[in-house]
């Protein structure tokens, strides 16, 4: 059974910094896995999306990076805005045919001005 | 492209009502997925269907709760005789042919 962590479960940081959210998975059999944003009341907002083949994504100042072998990825933000303060949650798919993400609980990051 | 809708965004009913979730993927999407989000939890899947058909109900509990997505129409999650152990966030999320997933704003849902 899949199993998904994040550490921190919350972490806060000085505006400018750069950071690292990390997600760990049990399982290494996975097709992809993606990052979501969640502001609270509100829903899930796609960051990135890793195929398994794929070792790294970049969108703007998130970098996304994918070690199947040793079932880690990390979400690296670069200088950070308090507009980043969210919920981060990654999640993982198993393989092509199988649907369904299996999430972390997230990390609760707030960005102090 | 309008993104995933679901209504309501808050429902509230009594203990022993029914709650009806609606879900309208996104236009060109014909595969939905429910999750729930419990209090200080993380999301959990409940279902993966495709158009009038169940593919995966693997999260679903076995009574009370059920789901469908018709021909046409939104997709619906049902909860009969709802419990306070109801109470959640509802997130449904759309792919086009089982890739990226979009999710939906949620229902949130309370149960008194």
């Amino acid at each position: 059974k899949q199993e998904v962590t994040q550490i921190p479960a919350a972490l806060s940081v000085p505006e400018g910094e750069n950071l690292v959210l990390n997600c760990s998975f049990t399982d290494s059999a996975i097709y992809n896995l993606q990052w979501f944003r969640q502001d609270p009341g509100k829903g899930l907002t796609s960051l990135l999306l890793i195929q398994s083949s794929q070792r790294e994504q970049t969108s703007g100042r998130l970098n996304a990076s994918l070690d199947k072998s040793s079932g880690r990825s990390t979400l690296y933000i670069a200088a950070s805005q308090p507009g980043d303060s969210a919920t981060y949650l990654c999640a993982v798919r198993r393989n092509f045919g199988n649907e369904k993400l299996t999430f972390g609980t997230g990390t609760r990051l707030t960005i102090i001005p | 492209n309008a993104g995933v809708m679901q209504n309501p965004r808050h429902l509230v009913r009594r203990r022993g009502q029914e709650a009806r979730l609606r879900c309208s993927p996104m236009k060109g999407h014909s595969h939905v997925y429910w999750y729930r989000q419990l209090p200080e939890e993380g999301l959990k899947f409940m279902v993966y269907l495709q158009k009038e058909n169940i593919i995966d109900e693997s999260g679903m509990p076995k009574e009370r709760f059920s789901a469908e997505f018709p021909k046409e129409g939104p997709s619906i999650l049902r909860i009969q005789q709802v419990v306070r152990g109801d109470s959640a966030a509802y997130f449904c999320a759309s792919s086009p042919l089982g890739d990226e997933q979009y999710f939906g704003p949620g229902t949130r849902l309370t149960v008194t």
